[in-house]
């Protein structure tokens, strides 16, 4: 079945400890995403990679990072997590872009995380 | 900010009617696609329109795109129960070659009532 995952689901943890969110495709995907949801404000982008080791900051990239070793693999990691960073994540993936075009965004079922 | 806004924020019909939402967006756009989030859940893609393009349908769902108003509307016609849920616009900024960013809107939250 063509899918994103992502791992924990869920995951409560304490500002200053470092968290990894893996991401995960099946679908051959050559652009992989990260967002983040809060009430009111809607997704707003994080990072995305257009492919391996290629990786460019979207909206709110401030206290996060990411690595793209592998095509189907797209981690975000949170070094030192603070309270502004508790919200829904969802990482997200699209088949190769071409011409400035963006195409459809496979969604995986997102993380909610809490730092306390 | 370069995010979209959807209008309205919320909408609560009866089933069987209509929904119209909008979404405004402020730069150039190459296209701009609709997503549908069930609470809490993953988004799903539903339709993209191509900035060439005026109108696309897809079953029960008709998008336009104005690119000179910058904006777009959603139709979801004879509406179900099982369509509640929060829509999304998202497109890509224009700020140049090299960038892929894709901008989403706030959404609409859709309740459609049995």
């Amino acid at each position: 079945e063509a899918q994103v995952t992502q791992n924990p689901r869920y995951l409560i943890t304490v500002t200053g400890k470092k968290l990894t969110v893996t991401c995960s495709q099946n679908m051959n995907h050559e652009y992989m995403s990260w967002y983040r949801q809060d009430p009111g404000l809607g997704l707003r982008q994080i990072y995305y990679s257009m492919n391996v080791e290629v990786t460019d900051k979207g909206d709110v990239p401030e206290g996060y990072k990411v690595s793209r070793k592998e095509k189907r693999n797209f981690p975000l990691i949170l070094e030192s997590p603070s309270p502004n960073q508790t919200s829904l994540y969802f990482c997200a993936s699209s088949p190769r872009t071409s011409g400035g075009y963006n195409y459809e965004q496979y969604f995986g079922p997102g993380t909610r995380l809490t730092v306390t | 900010s370069q995010q979209g806004e959807e209008d309205p924020q919320a909408l609560s019909i009866q089933e069987g009617e209509n929904a119209t939402m909008n979404c405004s967006y402020k730069t150039s756009i190459n296209n701009l696609q609709w997503y549908r989030q069930n609470s809490g859940r993953g988004l799903v893609h539903l339709i993209l329109i191509r900035s060439n393009e005026r109108e696309k349908h897809s079953g029960r769902l008709r998008v336009t795109l104005d690119t000179s108003k910058k904006s777009s509307s959603l139709l979801i016609t004879a509406s179900r129960a099982a369509d509640t849920a929060s829509y999304f616009c998202a497109f890509r900024p224009y700020s140049g070659a090299g960038s892929y960013q894709l901008t989403f809107g706030k959404g609409t939250k859709l309740s459609v009532i049995p």
